[in-house]
């Protein structure tokens, strides 16, 4: 069974500039995570998705984030325009259900 | 919302030692996860283990809910251990699954 995908790995943009990241989860897993990770921390929610709907983004920043997940499978993730702050790891995690989440292996954000 | 405290926040260890890392939450919850963050920055799932006690390999957890704690033991440790481990705790809300909430992790370096 494959894994959480997502890309890119890494990227690295200058402030001000748009940013995308994207992410395939496990197949059959309906529910899906976005992730912030600041260094030496734990992740924080950013948003989840029931199939195609977003049932908790309270914690994205809407100002300048936004989030998609068109027919319920892959979802994308946008900054723009992206901030100094922004620069951090981005992770994705799928589950079935309220069952055990699985972590793709991230997107390293650098902001210049 | 939940509060998640894991100790100790570092561990050096030879190799060969055993261990024992803690995860106390603040309130009850329907989901308990161990991760293992390797230096590459994949979370890798260890354990998901809300109650009761389970083993893989040199790897075993125990959950007591009605106290609020967690412990992880690793036997024999190797330098592959080393790494980050974080706990991640979830309540199960009207709306299904609730957002983990992480620790802060335990950094662990085994020595050759």
């Amino acid at each position: 069974e494959a894994g959480v995908v997502q890309s890119p790995r890494y990227k690295i943009i200058e402030k001000k500039q748009p940013v995308a990241f994207w992410c395939n989860p496990i197949s059959g897993h309906n529910t899906l995570y976005w992730y912030l990770q600041n260094l030496g921390q734990g992740p924080e929610l950013l948003i989840r998705y029931e199939n195609e709907e977003a049932v908790d983004d309270s914690q994205l920043p809407k100002d300048r984030f936004s989030a998609e997940r068109l027919k319920g499978v892959d979802s994308t993730l946008k900054i723009q325009p992206a901030e100094l702050g922004d620069s951090a790891v981005y992770l994705c995690a799928s589950s079935r259900n309220w069952g055990t989440q699985y972590f793709g292996p991230g997107t390293r954000l650098t902001v210049l | 919302g939940i509060q998640v405290e894991q100790s100790p926040p570092d561990l050096i260890l030879q190799e060969g030692a055993n261990s024992t890392l803690r995860c106390n939450f603040s309130d009850s919850v329907n989901n308990l996860q161990w991760f293992h963050q390797n230096p590459w920055g994949q979370l890798i799932n260890l354990f998901y283990i809300p109650s009761g006690t389970k083993q893989n390999g040199r790897l075993s957890a125990t959950t007591v809910a009605t106290e609020r704690y967690s412990l992880l033991y690793i036997s024999s440790s190797q330098t592959t251990d080393s790494g980050v481990y974080f706990c991640a705790v979830a309540r199960r809300g009207f709306q299904g699954a609730q957002k983990l909430v992480f620790g802060q992790g335990t950094r662990l370096t085994i020595n050759p």
